[in-house]
């Protein structure tokens, strides 16, 4: 069966960092594009960012460039998003997703970032 | 990057059909075969029921199907039950290797 298990979300200030882990399982984690969706409260989905396989490419949603970077360690069946210089529209459920070219097979349950002073 | 357009809400009663259409531009829905289709239950994680346009997951009811004709996408759902109201995104790729999910449709099975 496959898992996916976020973790990392919590209280931040505005101009504050945050990183995000995903643990995934029950899957060859190494074979899958791998990405972030997130959603702020009672809003809809927003795709964040997304990996390949093998790391060597990354891409993201205009509004988080320059200031999330997501990365993976296959060895580890992890998946991080490390957030910087959050912002208050930044706030939201994180859902790590298996998938990024196709569609997305597989959600975890999310972990929520709040970003608020 | 502009979210696709999706109606807000939509409702039918108990066996009936209904459509929910997801339009974007030639940049995302217009030009790829990329599109999918979530269902949200209030309190829960997204579930993929299509992808590529018209194809179903193993184990998503035969009631749901999808299609495509230029830059609109649409989900039909055939013989309503209630529990198929939820929240539905459409989420198509949109060039640049990036993608972009539509506003969100809230289905009431009345």
């Amino acid at each position: 069966e496959v898992q996916l298990v976020e973790s990392g979300g919590g209280l931040v200030q505005p101009g504050g960092s945050l990183k995000l882990s995903c643990a995934a399982s029950g899957f060859t984690f190494s074979d899958y594009w791998m990405s972030w969706v997130r959603q702020a409260p009672g809003k809809g989905l927003e795709w964040v960012a997304k990996i390949k396989t093998d790391g060597s490419e990354k891409y993201y949603v205009d509004s988080v460039k320059g200031r999330f970077t997501i990365s993976r360690d296959n060895a580890k069946n992890s998946l991080y998003l490390q957030m910087n210089s959050l912002r208050a529209e930044d706030t939201a459920l994180y859902y790590c997703a298996r998938g990024g070219i196709s569609h997305f097979a597989s959600w975890g349950q999310g972990t929520l970032v709040i970003v608020s002073s | 990057q502009s979210a696709l357009t999706q109606p807000a809400s939509v409702s039918g009663s108990p066996g009936q059909s209904i459509t929910i259409s997801c339009t974007g531009t030639s940049s995302d829905v217009g030009s790829s075969n990329l599109v999918s289709w979530y269902q949200q239950h209030p309190g829960k994680a997204p579930k993929v029921i299509i992808y590529e346009v018209t194809k179903r997951p193993s184990g998503v009811s035969n009631r749901f199907s999808g299609s495509k004709s230029g830059n609109t996408a649409s989900l039909t759902i055939s013989g309503l039950q209630t529990e198929d109201e939820a929240d539905y995104y459409c989420c198509s790729f949109a060039g640049s290797s990036t993608l972009v999910f539509g506003g969100g449709t809230k289905l009431t099975v009345l």
